[in-house]
């Protein structure tokens, strides 16, 4: 069975620091992962995904994250937060069965940034 | 505790049939409630939002249609399901805009 499982469900850093949010995930399958961010006030961003290519993964505004397959993670980093990226940040993993692609939220990080 | 609860996990349907997904939230009142979807390569797409019993906000304009008959149920419909209408559907609820959304288990739609 697949799970995922955000180790933090608060993040506090400064801005101009780096950024770290954790997540682990479990699969009897090749997974696919995602990153997205809910912004206050907006719907879900997708920032990034991977698809079995490269194992570090670019996304938009600045983060990424690497995929991990012995450790079975794919922590999201960023090396210098901005005040805009305050946000809740969701890990998906999305694996393929018989029976379709099934998508398996974490519980959600929340990232507070301070000046 | 608050849980939410999506059914089926999967469903085969052919081109033409009629289609219902349902959703129901416990431990809270009033919640803002989601229909999400992911077509295969792409990112989650808001389909329909409702802040309260017989309120929905469409974000895109589809073959899909969505009604909320009680407080803590959210359900999508079809009256004629399309190929394209084959996708991960996923309900999601939250306390209000830019709350943090806690979502359902999903379902797998196969439209052949």
């Amino acid at each position: 069975a697949q799970s995922v499982t955000q180790l933090d469900s608060h993040v506090s850093v400064s801005e101009g620091t780096p950024v770290l949010l954790r997540c682990n995930y479990s699969s009897s399958y090749s997974p696919s992962l995602f990153w997205y961010v809910q912004h206050p006030n907006k719907g879900l961003q997708l920032l990034l995904k991977y698809t079995s290519a490269a194992t570090l993964v670019k996304g938009i505004n600045g983060f990424e994250a690497e995929f991990k397959k012995s450790e079975t993670s794919f922590h999201l980093t960023k090396p210098s937060a901005h005040m805009s990226d305050a946000a809740e940040y969701f890990c998906v993993v999305s694996a393929a069965n018989q029976a379709g692609t099934a998508l398996i939220f974490g519980k959600g990080t929340t990232l507070s940034v301070s000046s | 505790s608050q849980t939410i609860h999506q059914w089926p996990a999967t469903l085969v349907q052919p081109v033409g049939s009629p289609l219902s997904l349902e959703c129901t939230v416990e431990g809270t009142s009033n919640p803002n409630l989601y229909w999400y979807r992911q077509a295969a390569g792409r990112g989650l797409q808001l389909l329909f939002y409702s802040v309260g019993i017989g309120q929905i906000s469409s974000e895109v304009p589809q073959n899909l249609s969505a009604s909320r008959p009680q407080d803590r149920q959210f359900i999508l419909s079809s009256k004629k399901l399309l190929l394209s209408d084959s996708g991960f559907y996923l309900c999601a609820w939250n306390k209000g805009v830019g709350e943090k959304l806690f979502f359902g288990s999903g379902t797998q739609l196969s439209v052949l």
